[in-house]
């Protein structure tokens, strides 16, 4: 069976510190892999995508994501995180092009 | 440019309701996904709509329905309402094909 799994429900982390948000995936097809942020009380905004090309993207804001197909993951990271940072993280893997499936979520709480 | 908007924000119903919320599509978008999003839970498909056609399902009761109009923007109709459909309906658009979902703020829905 497809599935998306985020390892983490919770990461705490201080400012300044780098932080990895961990995501793993099953499947025998190819695959289009993003990370999602969604603020309190939001919708979900789109951080970065994978869908062809290099295995490493990059977001506008730091961010940046590793597609490791011999690992089905595709972890998230950041060098050195800020308050604002504070969100729920979720990835989402499209199996077939069209739906996407979604991890729980990682909640990420950074503090000073 | 306009994003994703739904409507409405926040409503409330009982038991046995029938509720329908609404959605109009990014500018240039075609595809119209729905997702539920219960609490401290990622979201779950529902269904897409393509060209007016529901294009793929999720795991959800006939209860669950919708519609694509030809400006594309799109309804999502529930009918008899349980307690457990008490979540944040969100909306997503995109272009057929890319995977890639800009999702709008969602309607919150409370059943009692």
């Amino acid at each position: 069976a497809q599935s998306v799994t985020q390892l983490d429900s919770q990461v705490p982390v201080f400012e300044e510190a780098p932080v990895e948000l961990r995501c793993n995936y099953s499947s025998s097809v190819s695959v289009y892999l993003f990370w999602y942020v969604q603020y309190p009380n939001q919708g979900l905004q789109l951080l970065l995508k994978y869908l062809s090309g290099s295995t490493l993207v990059e977001s506008i804001n730091g961010f940046e994501a590793e597609f490791n197909k011999s690992q089905t993951s595709f972890h998230l990271r950041k060098p050195s995180v800020h308050i604002s940072d504070t969100a729920e993280y979720f990835c989402a893997v499209s199996f077939s092009g069209y739906a996407l499936n979604f991890g729980k979520g990682t909640s990420l709480l950074v503090t000073p | 440019d306009a994003g994703v908007t739904q409507s409405p924000t926040h409503l409330i119903k009982t038991r046995g309701q029938q509720v329908t919320l609404r959605c109009s599509p990014k500018s240039g978008h075609d595809t119209v996904s729905w997702y539920q999003q219960a609490l401290g839970q990622g979201p779950q498909f529902i269904f897409q709509y393509y060209e007016e056609e529901e294009r793929q399902r999720g795991n959800f009761p006939d209860r669950f329905s919708g519609h694509q109009f030809p400006n594309y923007s799109s309804e999502l109709n529930v009918n008899a309402l349980l307690l457990g459909d008490s979540a944040l309906y969100l909306c997503a658009s995109s272009l057929q094909f890319t995977g890639e979902l800009f999702f709008g703020e969602g309607s919150r829905l409370t059943v009692l």
